[in-house]
């Protein structure tokens, strides 16, 4: 079974500038979770996505913003991209249902590495 | 506030030797999952621990999950140099909506094996 696929690996931009990253879960598994990584904030959940719907997000600005599609692959968008956003982005996937229920591992891609100059 | 602390933050040691990494909270935890990862690489699942004083062995790994589920540890035997890497803990907090999709993680540990 293939694993979960981040594209594109790397970007550059600009500050002002927005960005579209993409990510296509596991065969079967229909929520999708995004996290920063930062080397000084570590893993930082941005929001999760199930049947299409936001469940979940965590405490990033408003210029955050993602979706899910109905075969289950997520994109994340970044509007007025700012220096600080430079970070590694990951999406994983899980087969999870259930709030804090045991079955909720998740699987990470490779992630993007994007950098705003 | 860090919800899930971890330490060391840094682990520098000797083939053949062993070490143990730590994950603490005040927070009760659903599940607790281990990765481990590699430069410019996402994370790897290496173990999903769920019932309190649960022991799981992955090789020469040794994954425990706390009896009041607040902590786990990694035990690594006999490191060697393929054991380096970022090691990361991450709970699944058991508090409804808020916890749909998230991982909370820890601030994670470089090991280094020297041969």
């Amino acid at each position: 079974k293939a694993g979960v696929t981040q594209t594109p690996r790397y970007l550059i931009k600009t500050r002002g500038q927005q960005v579209t990253l993409s990510c296509s879960p596991i065969s079967g598994h229909r929520s999708v979770s995004w996290y920063q990584q930062t080397p000084g904030q570590g893993l930082q959940f941005l929001f999760e996505y199930f049947s299409e719907t936001q469940r979940n997000k965590g405490n990033f600005p408003g210029r955050f913003s993602g979706r899910q599609f109905s075969n289950s692959r997520s994109e994340m968008n970044v509007s007025t991209l700012e220096l600080g956003d430079s970070a590694l982005y990951l999406c994983a996937s899980s087969l999870a249902r259930l709030a804090g229920g045991p079955y909720n591992e998740q699987f990470f891609g490779p992630g993007t590495r994007l950098t705003v100059l | 506030t860090q919800l899930l602390e971890q330490s060391p933050q840094f682990l520098s040691i000797q083939e053949g030797e062993n070490l143990t990494v730590y994950c603490n909270s005040s927070s009760v935890f659903s599940s607790l999952q281990w990765y481990r990862q590699e430069p410019g690489e996402g994370p790897v699942l290496l173990v999903t621990v769920v019932t309190g004083g649960e022991v799981k062995k992955l090789k020469r790994l040794t994954f425990q999950f706390g009896d009041a589920r607040k902590d786990s540890s990694l035990h690594i035997t006999a490191a060697q140099p393929g054991d380096t890497g970022l090691y990361l803990c991450a709970g699944a907090l058991h508090a409804g909506g808020t916890s749909y999709g998230k991982l909370t993680f820890g601030q994670g540990t470089i090991l280094t094996v020297h041969p």
